[in-house]
């Protein structure tokens, strides 16, 4: 089946600027998403991505996609320690169901 | 509100004994789904279903039943629970269609343990 990779900790400090990324194997991915799971809670969607698009912002974050080689990142810029979560990574293809990345943890650090 | 509401949130159970983790919906979304998550493995689907008395399997169905008799609701049902589904399990809704964008909405999750 389809694929959904991100790397599992990344550890920044406050202020400083994150980036998550997220390579996945689907080519007829439509739609790619960038989840947020805050502790002791569900998964809220941040942002997406539609597949003819290579970047979106909004206010903080910005989403960059590389479609031929099927890299998806997000970038936090000013990361507070709100934003210490679980990122998850997301796309869907052609079934509109999604496949999600095991998720990064962020850690912000003062 | 808009809300997906999962229940119970945490349960603690024995291996054998069947039990059941309701979810619903209050936005008449056509499409519901479950998902279990566990460390290191992200978020796995093991049922969705596209509307009422239309479900099917996800990447994990092994042990798991659902049922979609309304549109709101779509309990997961687990007939003989056992440790390997120690997990914390998601319900999430959205609307369906073909060639939009449909953003998934997660209920708080359910903690469940096996003994």
């Amino acid at each position: 089946g389809e694929d959904v990779e991100q790397s599992l900790f990344l550890s920044v400090r406050e202020g400083d600027s994150s980036v998550i990324n997220c390579t996945y194997t689907d080519s007829s991915s439509t739609y790619l998403y960038w989840y947020k799971q805050e502790p002791g809670a569900g998964l809220q969607l941040l942002t997406y991505i539609f597949s003819n698009m290579d970047m979106k912002q909004d206010q903080r974050l910005t989403v960059l996609l590389n479609k031929k080689d099927k890299h998806l990142s997000l970038r936090i810029a000013d990361t507070q320690t709100g934003d210490s979560a679980i990122y998850f990574c997301a796309e869907t293809g052609g079934s509109y169901i999604p496949t999600f990345g095991r998720g990064t943890s962020l850690i912000v650090h003062p | 509100e808009a809300q997906v509401t999962q229940n119970p949130r945490y349960l603690i159970t024995v291996t054998g004994k069947k039990l059941t983790v309701t979810c619903s919906q209050n936005m008449n979304h056509e499409y519901m789904s479950w998902y279990r998550q566990d460390p290191g493995l992200g978020l796995r689907q093991i049922y969705y279903s596209m509307n009422v008395e239309v479900t099917d399997k996800g990447d994990v169905p092994e042990g798991y039943k659902v049922s979609r008799k309304e549109k709101r609701n779509f309990p997961l049902i687990l007939e003989s629970p056992s440790p390997n589904q120690t997990s914390l399990y998601f319900c999430a809704s959205s609307v369906t269609g073909q060639g939009q964008f449909y953003e998934q909405y997660f209920g708080p999750g359910t903690r469940l343990t096996v003994t």
